[in-house]
């Protein structure tokens, strides 16, 4: 079935650093949308992302739709405590009636150092 | 408005015993999606409703099952629950047209003991 491959799966980094991640896909997706999780509760939504090439940006973090529909790639910049949890990417795949079904990336765990 | 509601948020059951778990979603959504989350298998989708109707449903067995009222809450149900049921359930809404962002409840914690 659909996958999408999300890494690194961790990152441990220290407060005021910047951070990257991505996601990749087999195949094509319309909406990309980036997810974080705390632990105990359900994902928030931070961004979504929905034309191939589209760069967007939520404060610190900014997120950009790849041109081939098959990659998506997150960053947050300036890091602070708050940005500890673990980030989805996600996205619903092109085509046929997947009505309501997201697929998900593995997560990635961020662990911020003050 | 208010976000996706989820009740109860924390739930022990025993083997062979069946729970209900409610969500409420966000006024004037329309569909409801449903999702088991564990540690091993991360965010597996469990099935979707739109105006009282599954439209669509994941590869889980029929132990699962759902619905959805005329106000758009939803309700599933997971019948002689087993062990490797414990995990937290997440719904979500969405207004309803395919490929929209879905927008998620806070859970509710399964343990099966």
């Amino acid at each position: 079935g659909q996958q999408l491959n999300q890494s690194p799966q961790s990152m441990f980094i220290q407060e005021g650093e910047d951070v990257s991640m991505n996601c990749t896909s087999s195949s094509i997706f319309n909406t990309w949308l980036w997810y974080k999780q705390d632990p105990g509760e359900g994902p928030v939504l931070l961004i979504a992302l929905y034309k191939a090439g589209e760069l967007t940006s939520n404060g610190r973090l900014t997120a950009q739709f790849g041109i081939t529909r098959k990659d998506s790639f997150l960053n947050i910049s300036a890091s602070i405590p708050s940005d500890v949890g673990i980030y989805f990417c996600a996205g619903p795949n092109a085509g046929g009636t997947s009505y309501g079904k997201l697929t998900f990336g593995q997560g990635t765990i961020l662990t911020v150092h003050p | 408005k208010a976000g996706v509601t989820q009740t109860p948020r924390y739930l022990i059951k025993t083997r062979g015993q069946q729970v209900t778990l409610s969500c409420s979603p966000i006024s004037g959504h329309r569909s409801v999606s449903w999702y088991q989350q564990t540690p091993g298998q991360g965010l597996q989708f469990l099935f979707e409703y739109f105006s009282e109707t599954q439209r669509n449903k994941g590869n889980f067995p029929g132990r699962f099952s759902g619905r959805q009222f005329s106000n758009s809450r939803s309700e599933m149900n997971v019948s002689t629950l087993e062990l490797g049921d414990s995990a937290l359930y997440l719904c979500a809404s969405s207004p309803g047209t395919l490929g929209e962002t879905q927008y998620f409840g806070p859970g509710t914690r399964l343990l099966v003991l």
